[in-house]
Formats: structure tokens, sequence, C-alpha cells
């Protein structure tokens, strides 16, 4: 079975600073790892995917994200955070062919 | 376009009354899933249909029943609304064969008074 873990329900940060999402999965075969943003009111949006390769991945909006196998670890970066930024952001995990299991999101707060 | 389209938006109603909430995507894909986002904000995987068939039903109350009358559409029905049932309903598709990642719909907002 897989599980994600989103240890921070949630982070407040002055604007222009930095941010870090953290994510850590659990899941006995390879996977597929995923962040989502949610705006008030608003759907799901993907923000960037970690499918092979590479282990950094760079997203939308300025974000990315590094994926670490030994530390199972998928934590979300932005160097410089601006107002807009304020959401909910879920990570997620999933396998061949299977559906996403969402870890419980982390509220980031920008603040001005 | 409209990739992941969900009607209606927002839906309030009673206690005991029976509701659909539809779900269509222009993109293709063949696998499509309904999720639930409680009002913790938690998103859990309710189904999921390939090609119009059923492959994966969590444990959720036989009063919810989706229906896929095609590879395009998966509408889901519930029966005798309970206040629990109150929550966000997710579409999403994705492009079968193991392919990963999803679209999500807008959402729709249930409320039962």
């Amino acid at each position: 079975a897989q599980s994600v873990t989103q240890l921070d329900s949630q982070v407040p940060v002055f604007e222009e600073a930095p941010v870090e999402l953290r994510c850590n999965y659990s899941s006995s075969v390879s996977v597929y790892l995923f962040w989502y943003v949610q705006y008030p009111n608003q759907g799901l949006q993907l923000l960037l995917k970690y499918l092979s390769g590479s282990t950094l991945v760079k997203g939308i909006n300025g974000f990315e994200a590094e994926f670490n196998k030994s530390q199972t670890s998928f934590h979300l970066r932005k160097p410089s955070v601006h107002i807009s930024d304020t959401a909910e952001y879920f990570c997620a995990v999933s396998g061949v062919g299977t559906p996403l299991v969402f870890g419980k999101g982390t509220r980031l707060s920008v603040i001005a | 376009d409209t990739a992941v389209s969900q009607t209606p938006k927002y839906l309030v109603t009673q206690m005991g009354n029976d509701k659909s909430i539809k779900c269509e995507q222009n993109l293709g894909h063949d696998t499509m899933y309904w999720y639930k986002q409680d009002s913790k904000k938690f998103l859990k995987i309710m189904f999921s249909y390939n090609n119009k068939e059923l492959i994966i039903n969590e444990t959720v109350p036989n009063r919810f029943s989706p229906k896929s009358p095609d590879k395009a559409h998966l509408n889901l029905h519930i029966n005798s609304l309970e206040l629990g049932d109150s929550a966000v309903y997710f579409c999403a598709s994705t492009l079968g064969g193991g392919a990963p990642g999803q679209y999500f719909g807008p959402g729709t907002r249930l409320t039962v008074t």
C-alpha cells in the first residue's frame, strides 16, 4: 500500500522569503510523485511531477521539488514566495495504473 | 476549452434526497475517477472507471453509484443523502495503461442540510 505524509499542516512565511513544504511517502513499488496546488474555492492544479530521470523537477510558478529515494521524500521548494502563492498544497503518489493517494495537505500562508 | 468539467458547481439539498453530479472530459482519456474532499481538505479516491468499466471501488456506501455511459463521461448518483455526504467532489481523468498524473475538474460543493 502507498501512503503520503505531509509533515506540516500549516506553513506561514513572509513574502519574498524561501519556503520548503515537506513530503514523505511510503511504497513497496516504483512510484510517481506529484505536487498539486488548490487555491481557495478552486480545483486542483498540477504543479509538478516526478516520473523518472532527473531527481530535480521544475514546475510552474517557480516551484521545484527533489526526489530523494533513500529518504523517501519529495519536498517542494520555492526561493521567493508571493502573496499569490497562498493556497493549499497536496503531495500525492501513484503507481502504474493506480489512482493518486494524497497527503493531508499543507496550507501555505504568505504574509505581506 | 475546458478539459474536465463538472456540473453543478454547487449543490444544496436536504437529507434524504437523491442527487446526481455529472462529469465530462474532452481529453480523449479512458480512465476517470471520483474523489471526495472532506471538510478537513483530505482527498480520497472513491471510484475509478476504465473504458466504462468499474475498476476501483473504495469503501464507499452503496448509496453512491457511479455510471459511465461512455468513456468521456462519469456521473455520480447519490441516494438518500446524509449530512456526512457534505463535501467537495472532484472528477479526474487520465490516459489509461498506467499513465501517471491526472487532470481534475473544478469540483462540486455538495451541502446537505
